[in-house]
């Protein structure tokens, strides 16, 4: 059965870089048809779409988000990582990974990891 | 960006009773690419249904999804004390990918 375990640094101070990585276990990161997503939600509010990624390295980011986000895959480790750039009170969070069920950057989310939370720090 | 506005925000229902939530999309949603996902505190979201009325794997089906365009309900018949949570619709028919504010369905 396929997992998704999220680990990031639960702290981060302001203006700092904020890495999140999400193992996959239980499947392959390079199996076709699927993409491989990133979704945050603040404390007490809805959920937001950051991006999504292919095993390629390809990967598409949210518009209405501001640049500084990166995902990337390491297919030789079978995980696939989040790094936002100076990050602000705003980035704070619950970080889930999941995995999208299609050829597409853009579908409902199958699978998901349990979440990281990530405070930022002033 | 397709803004999708969920109602009502919170809903108050006893067990056994029938459950009807909205999700109201800001443009036609292409193909009714519109999922729902349920949260329980602590949790991440749970997939209940995708392409607007396909259950997911596992979901009892006491739960029923429909609509199109730019209207879509998610219905749960006969509530069970394990669902009363909050509920999201997501539309992926065009970019971003967005969700709903969601619904709260507590027990009254």
């Amino acid at each position: 059965q396929l997992q998704l375990q999220e680990s990031g640094p639960g702290l981060v101070q302001s203006s700092e870089t904020l890495s999140i990585t999400c193992t996959v276990s239980g499947g392959s990161i390079s199996s076709d048809g699927y993409f491989w997503g990133w979704i945050r939600q603040p404390p007490g509010k809805g959920l937001e779409w950051m991006g999504s990624v292919y095993y390629s390295g390809s990967a598409y980011y949210n518009p209405s988000l501001r640049s500084g986000i990166i995902i990337f895959v390491d297919t030789s480790k079978n995980l696939f990582s989040l790094k936002v750039s100076s990050v602000t009170a705003a980035d704070t969070a619950v970080y889930y990974c999941a995995r999208l069920p299609a050829k597409s950057y853009f579908y409902y989310m199958d699978v998901w990891g349990k979440g990281t939370t990530v405070t930022v720090s002033s | 960006e397709t803004v999708l506005t969920q109602s009502p925000g919170t809903l108050s229902l006893s067990p056994g009773e029938r459950a009807t939530l909205s999700c109201r999309a800001s443009q036609s949603v292409s193909s009714s690419y519109l999922a729902w996902y349920q949260q329980k505190p602590g949790q991440a979201p749970r997939l209940l249904f995708y392409g607007a009325s396909s259950r997911a794997t596992g979901i009892p089906d006491r739960f029923s999804g429909s609509g199109s365009g730019t209207d879509f309900t998610l219905t749960i018949t006969r509530l069970e004390p394990e669902d009363f949570a909050v509920y999201y619709c997501q539309q992926y028919g065009s970019s971003p990918i967005t969700f709903g504010q969601g619904t709260r369905l507590e027990i009254k």
